[in-house]
Order: structure tokens, then C-alpha cells, then sequence
């Protein structure tokens, strides 16, 4: 039973424009959400968060948005840049200070030159 | 920022042998550490949560007793993949959370670079 999706292996985005990376979840138990970025043969590395009792968390050219009705969040990057290439990881816990993280498979994000 | 070891970086072992992974958080001490397993295009599956001084506390349906841990001090945590069978085949990440938050606030975790385990 996966709680936290990532219904998109792969995304291209052109360097520059926005990359929005998206993320649904089941859980209604749910209530703080993580991003994390991996490239290949290191782990995750943590990129910005979000509790539900807000809508939105930004950090530099990230944003998060938290749509709770709907059990849906999204991380948008804007201007995407050839770093930005990696695996993005969206994660979920019950609440803050809960230790236990669900992780969705991950979205491949390719930063087009 | 945190910064979390793992070693080795991979392993080949015969099947019915034992692997043991360690994971060390180098510049901040973790009360607790987390191993997950991550399958080919699957996501990160927490296995168990390790606490200093105490018994690890397993995910449902894994084997406490083929998937050993222990975390011997704040900065240490080892796992230990008793008689390894080709199914165990599969990439093994640490993760570690700073319990003084000197590394970072949050509730993010530090994970380590992973390992990746192929048994024959």
C-alpha cells in the first residue's frame, strides 16, 4: 500500500523555466512533508519542508504548496538549473518530531541545457 | 552541515553468508538512526529505527532476527545481514537525526551514501 505517490518517474524542463514536481498522499494521519534530492550513488539529501498548517513554504528557488483537502503537494523550482538534475523524493510523517518518514519512488528531474 | 558515513559503499557476498553495514554520523551525535532498503524504482522502505543503548524497533514484516542492529553509541549504528540470500539484493541506506539539533532544525533526517548489497 503505497501512502505517499509520485506519479511521475521522469519530468524535462528546459533551464530556466519552472520544474513542478508533484506528490499525493493517503495517509490522512499525515501532517509534515519533505522533499529530498538524490543523485545517483549518494542518499537523499533534504531540500525543504512543510507542515500542514501552512499552504506554502519557500526557501531561495524552492517552493512547496500544501493542498490538504485535496492530500496533495508539489515542490516547484524556479529558475531550474542543470544542478537541479536528480531524483526528487517526496516524504511524509505523522507529525513533527515523529521520526517514522514514508517516502513516495521519486520523480527523475532533468535539467534541459 | 550533517554529515553521514556508510561503509562499505557495496558488498558482493555468496549466499548464506553474513554482511554487516556500518553507518556513522561524523559530526553530530544521533540518539537514533534509520535503515531503509530501496528496491530498483521503489521507494525508500524504512526497515527499523535505531536507538542508542536499546533495541532497534522493526517495520512490519521484517525480520528482526535476519536484520541485526545495533547501535552501540551516538555516533554508531551497524546492521548485520545474517545469511544472505539473493533476495536481500538491494541498495541499504542510514539515516541519522540530530538529537541536539545542532546540524539542522526539523524533523529532516542525514542519510548516508548508501550500500549496495548484491549477494550471489
Amino acid at each position: 500500500d503505497q501512502q505517499v505517490k509520485q506519479n511521475s518517474p521522469s519530468l524535462s524542463v528546459q533551464e530556466g523555466r519552472i520544474s513542478i514536481l508533484n506528490c499525493d498522499y493517503t495517509n490522512s494521519m499525515f501532517d509534515y512533508f519533505l522533499w529530498y534530492k538524490k543523485y545517483p550513488a549518494e542518499g537523499p539529501t533534504f531540500l525543504i519542508s512543510i507542515s500542514s498548517i501552512k499552504d506554502k513554504n519557500e526557501d531561495g528557488r524552492f517552493t512547496v504548496f500544501l493542498n490538504k483537502s485535496a492530500k496533495h503537494l508539489s515542490l516547484h523550482i524556479v529558475p531550474s538549473q542543470p544542478g537541479d538534475s536528480a531524483v526528487y523524493f517526496c516524504a511524509a510523517s505523522e507529525s513533527f518530531g515523529n521520526e517514522k518518514l514514508t517516502f513516495g519512488t521519486g520523480t527523475r528531474l532533468t535539467i534541459i541545457p | 552541515g550533517a554529515v553521514v558515513s556508510q561503509h562499505p559503499s557495496w558488498v558482493i557476498c555468496k549466499s548464506g553468508t553474513s554482511v554487516k553495514i556500518e553507518c556513522r554520523s561524523l559530526d553530530f551525535q544521533a540518539t537514533t538512526m534509520f535503515w531503509y532498503r530501496q528496491f530498483p524504482k521503489q521507494s525508500l522502505m524504512l526497515m527499523a529505527t535505531s536507538n542508542e543503548g536499546s533495541k532497534a524497533t522493526y517495520e512490519q514484516g521484517v525480520e528482526k532476527d535476519k536484520f541485526l542492529i545495533n547501535h552501540a553509541s551516538l555516533t554508531l549504528s551497524t546492521l548485520t545481514v545474517t545469511s544472505a540470500h539473493p533476495e536481500d539484493s538491494s541498495f541499504y541506506i542510514c539515516s541519522a537525526r540530530d538529537f541536539m539539533g545542532a546540524a539542522g532544525g526539523g524533523n529532516e533526517q542525514f542519510f548516508g551514501p548508501g550500500t549496495r548489497l548484491t549477494v550471489l
